[in-house]
């Protein structure tokens, strides 16, 4: 089965610092990836993408990924974090296979930004 | 355009009653999803829907029904509430499987 982990609970970075937070995955074929933000009390919002070709993917916000079989990981990254970037944040792998389809998110990373 | 919308916003229920929560979209999406949201939990997927007429379980089933008799309305019925079903649930459609999912602002479940 699939899964994903996301191995920071809580991460607090400085306005103006860099960003990386970290995402694996479990899964037996070619993962379908993403990442996705949620904003204090509202639903979920997609910021990238990941199914196949460049391995370095872009995103809304200035936020970027990079998948690497290898390592089984695809890591969010920000050059300078905003104040607004405070959110938590989701990885998630899509699995798809005999007709079902189904979306596993790992537990979150919430992001704290010291102004 | 609306987007995703689900009513109510916020419910407390007593432990055996039932209720259902509604969702709705408005972009002719195909595919519909229940989400349950547990602190230190991320989202885990209750059931879906990849067309009119065509539900499948997902990770957390028990307790829930579904059905989509339209494109456009996806309601999660609690045939009867217990407390471990104290939630926040979300619902969300996409056109396609592969791409994004569209989430609607959430409600807010209480079960005493």
């Amino acid at each position: 089965a699939q899964s994903v982990t996301q191995p920071d609970i809580h991460i607090t970075v400085s306005e103006g610092a860099s960003l990386e937070l970290r995402c694996n995955y479990s899964y037996g074929a070619t993962p379908y990836l993403f990442w996705y933000v949620q904003s204090p009390g509202q639903g979920l919002q997609l910021l990238l993408k990941y199914f196949s070709g460049d391995t370095l993917v872009q995103g809304i916000k200035g936020f970027e990924a990079e998948f690497k079989r290898s390592q089984s990981s695809f890591n969010l990254r920000k050059p300078s974090v905003h104040w607004s970037d405070a959110a938590e944040y989701f990885c998630a792998v899509l699995y798809s296979g005999a007709g079902s389809y189904q979306l596993t998110f790992g537990k979150g990373t919430k992001l704290s930004v010291i102004p | 355009n609306a987007g995703v919308t689900q009513t109510p916003k916020f419910q407390v229920l007593k432990t055996g009653q039932s209720m259902t929560l509604q969702c709705a979209q408005d972009m002719n999406h195909e595919y519909m999803s229940w989400y349950r949201q547990d602190p230190g939990m991320g989202l885990r997927l209750i059931h879906y829907s990849v067309g009119a007429g065509i539900t499948d379980q997902g990770e957390v089933p028990n307790g829930y029904n579904v059905s989509r008799s339209t494109t456009e309305d996806f309601p999660l019925r609690l045939l009867s509430a217990a407390p471990s079903q104290t939630s926040v649930y979300f619902c969300a459609s996409s056109g396609d499987w592969t791409n994004e999912q569209f989430f609607g602002p959430g409600t807010r479940l209480t079960v005493l």
